[in-house]
Protein backbone atom coordinates (compact mmCIF):
# COMPACT_ATOMS: atom_id res chain seq x y z
CA UNK A 1 0.00 0.00 0.00
CA UNK A 2 0.86 3.55 -0.36
CA UNK A 3 2.58 5.14 2.20
CA UNK A 4 4.87 8.90 2.95
CA UNK A 5 6.87 8.76 6.12
CA UNK A 6 7.94 12.03 7.37
CA UNK A 7 10.83 10.97 10.10
CA UNK A 8 10.74 14.53 11.12
CA UNK A 9 8.02 15.88 13.82
CA UNK A 10 9.52 19.01 14.44
CA UNK A 11 12.81 20.94 13.50
CA UNK A 12 13.85 24.02 14.41
CA UNK A 13 16.45 26.21 12.21
CA UNK A 14 17.81 30.11 12.64
CA UNK A 15 16.64 32.14 10.51
CA UNK A 16 18.83 32.67 6.93
CA UNK A 17 20.01 29.07 7.70
CA UNK A 18 19.35 26.34 5.18
CA UNK A 19 16.59 23.96 5.34
CA UNK A 20 16.01 20.08 4.71
CA UNK A 21 12.68 18.67 5.44
CA UNK A 22 12.69 14.50 4.58
CA UNK A 23 9.99 12.55 3.12
CA UNK A 24 10.12 8.76 1.76
CA UNK A 25 7.29 7.17 0.12
CA UNK A 26 6.69 3.77 -0.27
CA UNK A 27 5.20 3.33 -3.94
CA UNK A 28 5.02 0.62 -6.94
CA UNK A 29 5.09 2.48 -9.76
CA UNK A 30 6.25 6.19 -10.40
CA UNK A 31 4.62 8.62 -7.70
CA UNK A 32 3.24 11.76 -8.06
CA UNK A 33 4.65 13.48 -4.93
CA UNK A 34 3.44 16.82 -3.70
CA UNK A 35 4.66 18.99 -0.74
CA UNK A 36 1.82 21.72 1.12
CA UNK A 37 2.03 24.35 3.12
CA UNK A 38 -0.21 24.60 6.24
CA UNK A 39 -0.40 27.69 8.83
CA UNK A 40 -2.01 28.45 11.23
CA UNK A 41 -5.41 29.39 10.56
CA UNK A 42 -5.08 28.40 6.33
CA UNK A 43 -5.17 26.09 4.28
CA UNK A 44 -3.11 23.83 2.51
CA UNK A 45 -1.24 25.52 -0.02
CA UNK A 46 0.81 23.60 -2.76
CA UNK A 47 4.28 24.29 -2.56
CA UNK A 48 5.73 21.81 -5.51
CA UNK A 49 4.68 18.68 -7.36
CA UNK A 50 6.97 15.87 -8.93
CA UNK A 51 5.16 14.35 -12.14
CA UNK A 52 7.84 12.89 -14.18
CA UNK A 53 11.38 14.42 -15.97
CA UNK A 54 13.70 17.12 -13.62
CA UNK A 55 14.32 14.95 -10.62
CA UNK A 56 14.98 18.73 -8.89
CA UNK A 57 11.51 20.49 -8.81
CA UNK A 58 11.32 24.37 -8.13
CA UNK A 59 8.35 25.38 -5.91
CA UNK A 60 6.95 28.65 -4.65
CA UNK A 61 8.49 31.03 -1.90
CA UNK A 62 12.02 29.69 -2.87
CA UNK A 63 11.61 25.60 -2.30
CA UNK A 64 13.23 23.13 -4.25
CA UNK A 65 12.57 19.15 -3.74
CA UNK A 66 14.72 16.45 -5.25
CA UNK A 67 13.29 13.12 -6.56
CA UNK A 68 15.35 10.59 -5.70
CA UNK A 69 13.96 6.75 -6.91
CA UNK A 70 16.84 5.11 -5.14
CA UNK A 71 16.14 6.52 -1.86
CA UNK A 72 12.37 6.58 -2.37
CA UNK A 73 12.91 10.23 -0.96
CA UNK A 74 11.51 14.07 -2.02
CA UNK A 75 12.96 15.74 0.15
CA UNK A 76 12.03 19.43 0.53
CA UNK A 77 14.65 22.02 0.65
CA UNK A 78 15.07 25.92 0.91
CA UNK A 79 18.41 27.51 0.78
CA UNK A 80 17.85 30.28 3.32
CA UNK A 81 14.90 30.06 6.09
CA UNK A 82 12.55 33.45 6.33
CA UNK A 83 10.13 33.71 9.67
CA UNK A 84 7.46 33.75 8.00
CA UNK A 85 8.11 29.59 6.89
CA UNK A 86 7.40 28.53 9.96
CA UNK A 87 4.42 26.22 9.32
CA UNK A 88 3.47 22.62 9.45
CA UNK A 89 4.91 21.28 5.76
CA UNK A 90 3.72 17.81 4.39
CA UNK A 91 4.55 15.55 1.95
CA UNK A 92 1.82 13.51 -0.53
CA UNK A 93 1.98 11.17 -2.98
CA UNK A 94 -0.97 10.34 -5.17
CA UNK A 95 -2.54 6.89 -4.70
CA UNK A 96 -4.09 6.28 -8.02
CA UNK A 97 -7.07 3.81 -8.59
CA UNK A 98 -10.33 3.07 -9.07
CA UNK A 99 -10.96 5.64 -10.85
CA UNK A 100 -10.05 8.67 -8.24
CA UNK A 101 -6.93 10.26 -7.36
CA UNK A 102 -6.53 10.12 -3.39
CA UNK A 103 -3.56 12.40 -1.65
CA UNK A 104 -2.02 10.16 0.95
CA UNK A 105 -0.40 12.42 3.91
CA UNK A 106 2.63 12.25 6.14
CA UNK A 107 2.18 13.13 9.27
CA UNK A 108 3.61 16.60 8.61
CA UNK A 109 6.80 18.36 9.87
CA UNK A 110 6.63 21.57 11.78
CA UNK A 111 8.73 24.04 11.53
CA UNK A 112 9.61 26.70 13.76
CA UNK A 113 11.87 29.32 12.93
CA UNK A 114 14.24 31.05 15.65
CA UNK A 115 15.22 34.91 14.75
CA UNK B 1 -4.32 30.16 -8.40
CA UNK B 2 -7.47 27.91 -8.09
CA UNK B 3 -9.41 28.98 -4.61
CA UNK B 4 -11.96 27.04 -2.62
CA UNK B 5 -14.03 28.31 0.18
CA UNK B 6 -15.45 26.63 2.80
CA UNK B 7 -18.41 27.92 5.17
CA UNK B 8 -18.33 28.37 8.18
CA UNK B 9 -15.13 28.28 9.33
CA UNK B 10 -15.90 27.70 12.86
CA UNK B 11 -19.31 26.82 14.53
CA UNK B 12 -20.05 25.42 17.81
CA UNK B 13 -23.24 23.43 18.01
CA UNK B 14 -24.72 21.51 20.81
CA UNK B 15 -24.38 17.32 20.99
CA UNK B 16 -27.38 16.02 19.23
CA UNK B 17 -27.50 18.45 16.82
CA UNK B 18 -26.79 18.82 12.65
CA UNK B 19 -24.01 21.08 11.19
CA UNK B 20 -23.74 21.80 7.47
CA UNK B 21 -20.37 22.51 5.77
CA UNK B 22 -20.08 23.89 2.50
CA UNK B 23 -17.11 23.71 0.15
CA UNK B 24 -16.83 26.07 -3.18
CA UNK B 25 -14.91 25.97 -5.71
CA UNK B 26 -14.82 29.73 -6.43
CA UNK B 27 -13.13 29.74 -10.04
CA UNK B 28 -12.49 26.77 -11.23
CA UNK B 29 -15.13 23.73 -11.92
CA UNK B 30 -14.60 19.99 -9.70
CA UNK B 31 -16.47 17.18 -10.52
CA UNK B 32 -14.22 15.85 -7.78
CA UNK B 33 -14.35 16.89 -4.18
CA UNK B 34 -12.33 15.56 -1.09
CA UNK B 35 -13.48 15.94 2.48
CA UNK B 36 -10.59 15.52 5.16
CA UNK B 37 -10.70 15.56 8.70
CA UNK B 38 -7.42 16.72 10.66
CA UNK B 39 -6.92 15.99 14.83
CA UNK B 40 -5.18 18.73 16.52
CA UNK B 41 -1.19 18.45 15.64
CA UNK B 42 -2.10 15.76 13.09
CA UNK B 43 -2.05 15.20 9.64
CA UNK B 44 -4.94 14.92 7.67
CA UNK B 45 -7.27 11.83 7.45
CA UNK B 46 -9.23 11.38 4.14
CA UNK B 47 -12.77 10.77 4.79
CA UNK B 48 -14.89 10.75 1.65
CA UNK B 49 -14.57 11.52 -2.01
CA UNK B 50 -17.16 13.21 -3.39
CA UNK B 51 -18.39 13.13 -7.27
CA UNK B 52 -20.83 15.72 -8.82
CA UNK B 53 -24.16 13.87 -9.63
CA UNK B 54 -23.24 10.50 -7.75
CA UNK B 55 -22.83 9.13 -4.45
CA UNK B 56 -19.93 9.91 -2.31
CA UNK B 57 -17.31 7.37 -1.62
CA UNK B 58 -16.43 6.45 1.78
CA UNK B 59 -13.20 5.66 3.21
CA UNK B 60 -12.99 2.57 5.15
CA UNK B 61 -14.14 3.43 9.19
CA UNK B 62 -16.56 6.25 7.77
CA UNK B 63 -19.85 6.12 8.94
CA UNK B 64 -21.25 7.39 5.74
CA UNK B 65 -24.87 7.63 7.18
CA UNK B 66 -22.89 10.23 10.33
CA UNK B 67 -20.71 11.94 7.07
CA UNK B 68 -23.55 13.09 4.95
CA UNK B 69 -22.11 14.45 1.57
CA UNK B 70 -23.84 15.96 -1.20
CA UNK B 71 -21.84 17.02 -4.91
CA UNK B 72 -25.14 18.57 -6.55
CA UNK B 73 -22.94 20.95 -8.66
CA UNK B 74 -19.18 21.46 -10.45
CA UNK B 75 -18.46 23.71 -7.58
CA UNK B 76 -20.41 22.83 -4.36
CA UNK B 77 -19.57 20.07 -1.76
CA UNK B 78 -21.40 19.68 1.78
CA UNK B 79 -20.88 17.61 4.37
CA UNK B 80 -23.36 17.36 7.27
CA UNK B 81 -22.32 15.86 10.43
CA UNK B 82 -25.30 14.12 11.88
CA UNK B 83 -26.39 14.14 15.28
CA UNK B 84 -23.04 15.36 16.38
CA UNK B 85 -21.17 13.92 19.37
CA UNK B 86 -18.13 15.95 21.28
CA UNK B 87 -16.17 13.08 19.64
CA UNK B 88 -17.12 14.79 16.48
CA UNK B 89 -15.28 18.04 17.30
CA UNK B 90 -12.80 18.38 14.63
CA UNK B 91 -11.14 20.28 11.79
CA UNK B 92 -12.70 19.26 8.83
CA UNK B 93 -10.88 20.30 5.12
CA UNK B 94 -12.23 20.11 2.19
CA UNK B 95 -10.16 20.34 -1.36
CA UNK B 96 -11.49 20.07 -5.17
CA UNK B 97 -9.59 18.25 -7.35
CA UNK B 98 -8.33 19.90 -11.41
CA UNK B 99 -7.42 17.91 -14.04
CA UNK B 100 -3.83 17.87 -13.60
CA UNK B 101 -3.72 16.06 -10.04
CA UNK B 102 -4.03 18.94 -7.81
CA UNK B 103 -6.27 19.45 -5.25
CA UNK B 104 -7.06 22.67 -3.84
CA UNK B 105 -7.56 23.32 -0.03
CA UNK B 106 -10.11 24.92 1.61
CA UNK B 107 -9.04 26.74 4.42
CA UNK B 108 -11.15 24.38 6.70
CA UNK B 109 -13.95 24.59 9.21
CA UNK B 110 -13.20 24.09 13.02
CA UNK B 111 -16.01 22.26 14.68
CA UNK B 112 -17.28 22.41 18.19
CA UNK B 113 -19.31 20.12 19.81
CA UNK B 114 -20.91 20.96 23.35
Amino acid sequence: AQSVTQPDIHITVSEGASLELRCNYSYGATPYLFWYVQSPGQGLQLLLKYFSGDTLVQGIKGFEAEFKRSQSSFNLRKPSVHWSDAAEYFCAVVRRGGGYNKLIFGAGTRLAVHP
Amino acid sequence: GAVVSQHPSWVICKSGTSVKIECRSLDFQATTMFWYRQFPKQSLMLMATSNEGSKATYEQGVEKDKFLINHASLTLSTLTVTSAHPEDSSFYICSALTGTYEQYFGPGTRLTVT
